[in-house]
């Protein structure tokens, strides 16, 4: 099946700081997406991105499906920015979503 | 519109004993898939239905089934407890089959504690 890669594992950065993610995946894919984890362990949707940039805010990713890797960009970051970040697309066939292990994110006041 | 919602939010139980998780999709979806959360092993994949049949499963034992109904309602059933399945479980609802490419929406899961 696709392997998911996500890097750094942990970030820790001020508050105002800008950071960027990285998901390496082994496979072209039809589905990227990105997610934020609250500290109660819901799943929230930022991206759903297969190919190209999408931005929301102060949030943005890009997908470059034939270099296989897609970038979320957080500028500005804010307290509420913490937490864990994950990207997921989907395994062969007719697998479900295969999820990097996370970006832990710190954002410190 | 809703969102997906999971029952029961909290649980907790003993070894050997089995559970039941429930799971209701966005309204309009009709696949809904179920994932397991540990610190150890990250986000797994358990199964997808998707009109009321099994599509693929992960790599869990028997122990872990699942069902949908004509609703596109799904239960997922965790039969003789172990520690190890104690764990944050999250559904996920999607328009059509998640491995087309559809978006999946996340439910805010079932902790288990099983001791």
């Amino acid at each position: 099946g696709i392997q998911v890669e996500q890097s750094p594992p942990d970030l820790i950065l001020q508050e105002g700081a800008n950071s960027t993610l990285r998901c390496n995946f082994s496979d072209s894919v039809n589905n990227l997406q990105w997610f934020h984890q609250n500290p109660w362990g819901q799943l929230i949707n930022l991206f759903y991105i297969p190919s190209g940039t999408k931005q929301n805010g102060r949030l943005s990713a890009t997908t470059v499906a034939t270099e296989r890797y897609s970038l979320l960009y957080i500028s500005s970051s804010q307290t509420t920015d913490s937490g864990v970040y994950f990207c997921a697309a989907p395994g062969g066939g007719a697998d479900g979503l295969t999820f990097g292990k996370g970006t832990h994110l710190i954002i410190q006041p | 519109k809703a969102g997906v919602t999971q029952t029961p939010r909290y649980l907790i139980k003993t070894r050997g004993q089995q559970v039941t998780l429930s799971c209701s999709p966005i309204s309009g979806h009709r696949s809904v898939s179920w994932y397991q959360q540990t610190p150890g092993q990250g986000l797994q994949f358990l199964f997808e239905y998707f009109s009321e049949t099994q599509r693929n499963k992960g790599n869990f034992p028997g122990r872990f089934s699942g069902r949908q109904f004509s609703n596109s309602r799904s239960e997922m059933n965790v039969s003789t407890l172990e520690l190890g399945d104690s764990a944050l479980y999250l559904c996920a609802s999607s328009l059509l089959a998640g491995a087309f490419g559809y978006e999946q929406f996340f439910g805010p899961g079932t902790r288990l504690t099983v001791l």
